[in-house]
């Protein structure tokens, strides 16, 4: 398996624009995160789906974000409209419910300007 | 809500000798206490976890310990090498369910040849 994959891994906009990200877990996996990654705030958990349903949305800043997963093998966090407090790296990690660890894609790099 | 304090935010040590990261928690109801490691533009992966029925676990030159009652835990690596150099993060969570990860702030190490 190729991992869990993310794209784009480099995102740049400006104020305003909508931004979409996009993620395929890891073939099986039941548990899809987001995670938003700054300097300020470290890594914070944003969402996550069991079984492709949305679970906790707690950790979502604004109703500008919104996150889907259509089917197993997709999920999508959308930021409308943008903003410069939006720039951040944003990761999407998948688990299985059998075991613990959760498996990080690369990364996509939000710079909005 | 669970909260998870890290020390040191940098740490350098000369190559070979060991290097200790230290990790509190506030809630007394996690029971899972996994550490990543996170390269430069990648995401996260993990190195060793433990569980609050462990007070200690080893994984080559890699060891966590536990401490319940104070509820803290470290990460000890010892015989440094130039590869460890990352930055480490901490984590808590419920062993149930999604495990809804809570991360330290991270420590950047750098291993000096």
């Amino acid at each position: 398996d190729a991992g869990v994959i993310q794209s784009p891994r480099h995102e740049v906009t400006e104020m305003g624009q909508e931004v979409t990200l996009r993620c395929k877990p890891i073939s099986g996996h039941d548990y899809l995160f987001w995670y938003r990654q700054t300097m300020m705030r470290g890594l914070e958990l944003l969402i996550y789906f069991n079984n492709n349903v949305p679970i906790d949305d707690s950790g979502m800043p604004e109703d500008r974000f919104s996150a889907k997963m259509p089917n197993a093998s997709f999920s999508t966090l959308k930021i409308q409209p943008s903003e410069p407090r939006d720039s951040a790296v944003y990761f999407c990690a998948s688990r299985t419910s059998d075991y613990n660890e959760q498996f990080f894609g690369p990364g996509t790099r939000l710079t909005v300007l | 809500g669970e909260n998870v304090e890290q020390h040191p935010s940098t740490l350098s040590v000369q190559e070979g000798d060991s290097a200790v990261i230290k990790c509190t928690y506030s809630d007394s109801a996690s029971n899972y206490f996994p550490w990543y490691k996170q390269e430069l533009g990648k995401g996260p992966q993990l190195i060793i976890d433990i569980r609050s029925n462990v007070g200690e676990k080893k994984d080559q030159r890699i060891a966590v310990t536990l401490n319940k009652t104070a509820k803290h835990f470290s990460l000890h690596i010892t015989e440094t090498q130039p590869e460890d150099s990352a930055v480490y993060f901490c984590a808590a969570s419920m062993m149930q369910g999604a495990q809804k990860l809570v991360f330290g702030q991270g420590t950047r190490l750098t291993i000096n040849p």
